[in-house]
């Protein structure tokens, strides 16, 4: 079935790094894709999106391009900082007429940035 | 906008009782919301989605008559774990949809989670 398949974590580097963490979906059609943070003892907020190809989200100085060719939408950060310090969650979403926009979630990767 | 608030955020109690969490839409209209449960180091499990004013879908393996879902207004989705034993202890998360947008591209709102420790 469909799936959303981000690399394992932890993934720990320095202040001011270059943050990149995969994910790859299968799915028929053109699901609409986000990133999710989640912060210690809390729920969800949502980082970014894209809903259809080429589309590129960004906040936060964080960056994913929706790539139909590789079916990928990887998470970058040009320089992070030690409040980037977070799970990250790659999710799909659901377009069918009984799945009433449901989420599907990788399985999250864990980042740790150090001073 | 689009805040969606959890009650409470943390509750301790003893095996056997029935606990109810509230997961409310502050500042928009949400005809669907989900529950979710998340173990330690783990990702979000969907558990069911909840529609107003119709019962809830359950996902495969989650038990409907415990874990009681009511969507009785646009803003107020309830999730009530019945006589809750020490495996129900998790970290619960709900998340809303807004009313009337596009369902494929429209992000999910969460709320910030309620921790359940049974004794």
């Amino acid at each position: 079935g469909d799936s959303v398949t981000q690399m394992e974590g932890p993934v720990t580097l320095s202040e001011e790094a270059f943050l990149t963490i995969n994910c790859t979906y299968t799915a028929t059609g053109y699901p609409s894709l986000f990133w999710y943070v989640q912060y210690p003892g809390e729920g969800l907020q949502l980082l970014l999106k894209a809903t259809k190809a080429d589309d590129k989200g960004s906040n936060k100085g964080f960056e994913a391009t929706y790539r139909k060719e590789t079916t990928s939408f990887h998470l970058e950060k040009g320089s992070v900082q030690v409040s980037d310090s977070a799970v990250y969650f790659c999710a799909r979403g659901t377009m069918t007429t009984d799945s009433w926009g449901k989420l599907q979630f990788g399985a999250g990767t864990q980042v740790v940035v150090t001073p | 906008g689009a805040v969606v608030s959890q009650h409470p955020s943390w509750v301790i109690c003893k095996s056997g009782t029935s606990v109810k969490i509230e997961c409310r839409s502050l500042d928009f209209q949400a005809t669907t919301m989900f529950w979710y449960r998340q173990f330690p180091k783990q990702s979000l499990m969907l558990m069911a989605t909840s529609n107003e004013g119709s019962k809830a879908t359950y996902e495969q393996g989650v038990e409907k008559d415990k874990f009681l879902i009511n969507h009785a207004s646009l803003t107020l989705s309830t999730l009530t774990v019945t006589s809750a034993h020490p495996e129900d202890s998790s970290f619960y998360i709900c998340s809303a949809r807004e009313r009337g947008h596009w369902v494929g591209g429209q992000p999910q709102h969460f709320g910030d989670g309620t921790r359940l420790s049974i004794l």
